[in-house]
């Protein structure tokens, strides 16, 4: 059973870089055949996928955070991760990783980041 | 880029009713259409893919149906644990991306 568990400071300033680290167990990202993905949920809100990286480093973004994105992976850790930079009040949100087979199939439980000075 | 809006917003029954929920896609996304159910608290788990067939686990009483811009997500007979959010996702292949409709809150009536 794939599972996977976000972790990172729950707290940024404004101005400050998001980062955050998703640790998969129950599979190895470096077998390939998934895309590994965050995306996020403002309080209250609905769904906005982020971006997605696959096991080679090959990384792909939502045209609307691209140029604050930055997804990695640590295939020997077997963890990736996300980072956000010049952060506002507005990315407040629940953050998941997910991975991808087309479709989300298996989720973190998510992780709540407030940007707040 | 492809915007998928969820109606109704909110749909008010009674545990033994049916459901249908409906998403429509702004462009025809063949049938790369998921559907997801969130509960308060919990991570969104994926319910249809393909626009018609279940994931693992799920109940029989979920179906959907559909193809093009327009789909259905019906529950044939409601249980106290299935009321609860749901989302519709798209996923385009080039450029790739993924977008969710606004979700569906279904509320016991």
């Amino acid at each position: 059973q794939v599972q996977l568990q976000e972790s990172g400071p729950g707290l940024v300033k404004p101005s400050q870089t998001l980062s955050l680290t998703c640790t998969v167990s129950g599979g190895s990202i470096s077998s390939g055949g998934y895309y590994w993905s965050w995306i996020r949920q403002h309080p209250g809100k609905g769904l906005e996928w982020i971006g997605y990286i696959y096991y080679s480093g090959s990384t792909y973004y939502n045209p609307s955070l691209k140029s604050r994105v930055t997804i990695s992976v640590d295939t020997s850790k077997n963890q990736f991760s996300l980072k956000l930079s010049s952060v506002t009040a507005a990315d407040t949100a629940v953050y998941y990783c997910a991975r991808e087979e087309s479709y989300f199939d298996y989720w973190g439980q998510g992780t709540l980041v407030t940007v707040s000075s | 880029e492809i915007v998928l809006t969820q109606s109704p917003a909110t749909l008010s029954l009674s545990p033994g009713e049916r459901a249908t929920l409906s998403c429509r896609a702004s462009q025809s996304v063949s049938s790369y259409l998921a559907w997801y159910q969130q509960k308060p608290g919990q991570a969104p788990r994926l319910l249809i893919y393909d626009a018609s067939n279940r994931a693992t686990g799920i109940p029989a009483r979920f179906s959907g149906s559909g193809s093009g811009t327009d789909f259905t997500l019906t529950i044939s007979s409601l249980e106290p644990e299935d009321f609860a959010v749901y989302y519709c996702q798209q996923r385009s292949n080039w450029p790739p991306g993924y977008t969710f409709g606004q979700g569906t809150k279904l509320e016991i009536k």
